[in-house]
């Protein structure tokens, strides 16, 4: 079956513009996941989605960012007035039950954001 | 607070042989889980190997298995008769069982396999 889906792959925006990047998960995943990996890092965990709820937001840096999971399925991250260090590759990973033991993360390919 | 910790920033290992990357994590939750990923030049993370907090036996898949000592909260990742394919990123993560249910990854390291 298919896997996690992000798009876009690449997305270059000015200092100050909005963007939006959007997930779509392996079907039948109730949780979701948004991380931020900068060049050489580990990925940085930025929220999660249990459903449809924001189930543990405290990995967002501050308010210009926001996500949402309007029907439990696709996830859109979105980041307003973006400055030069909101540069990074923006990663979503889902599984099926987040309550599992052996839940596994399953990651999508990556949003690379570049902001000049 | 959870914590991840990797040592190794960069190995070489010769194709054939085996090699061990290093993992340590902190946590006071008793119930937790330890994952290992590998990274490759085209950027996705792909799953390698589980080990629960309270699995008796260190977790094998395949060419992997995982050195879990947990009285020293280490979870080192063996990889026998290397390729060259292996050559990646590897990050170790763990995601504690009560509470928030977030992973936290270690900063990596990056392993090339010598023809």
């Amino acid at each position: 079956g298919a896997g996690v889906s992000q798009t876009p792959s690449n997305k270059v925006t000015e200092k100050g513009k909005y963007v939006e990047l959007r997930c779509d998960p392996i079907s039948g995943h109730t949780a979701l996941y948004w991380y931020r990996q900068s060049l050489g890092q580990g990925p940085e965990f930025l929220i999660y989605f249990q459903g449809t709820g924001a189930a543990d937001d405290s990995g967002l840096p501050n308010d210009r960012f926001f996500a949402v999971r309007p029907e439990g399925s696709v996830s859109t991250l979105k980041i307003q007035r973006t400055e030069r260090g909101d540069s990074a590759v923006y990663l979503c990973a889902s599984s099926l039950n987040i309550a599992g033991g052996s839940d596994t993360q399953y990651f999508g390919p990556g949003t690379r954001l570049t902001v000049l | 607070a959870q914590k991840i910790t990797q040592t190794q920033p960069g190995m070489f290992v010769q194709e054939k042989e085996a090699v061990t990357l290093d993992c340590t994590y902190d946590t006071s939750d008793q119930s937790y889980g330890l994952f290992w990923y590998k990274q490759p030049s085209s950027g996705e993370m792909i799953f390698l190997i589980y080990q629960g907090s309270y699995d008796e036996q260190n977790a094998t898949e395949g060419r992997y298995s995982l050195n879990f000592q947990k009285a020293r909260k280490s979870a080192n990742l063996v990889i026998s008769a290397s390729q060259l394919g292996d050559s990646a990123m590897y990050f170790c993560a763990m995601r504690e069982n009560s509470g928030t249910y977030k992973y936290i990854f270690g900063t990596g390291t990056r392993l090339k396999v010598l023809a």
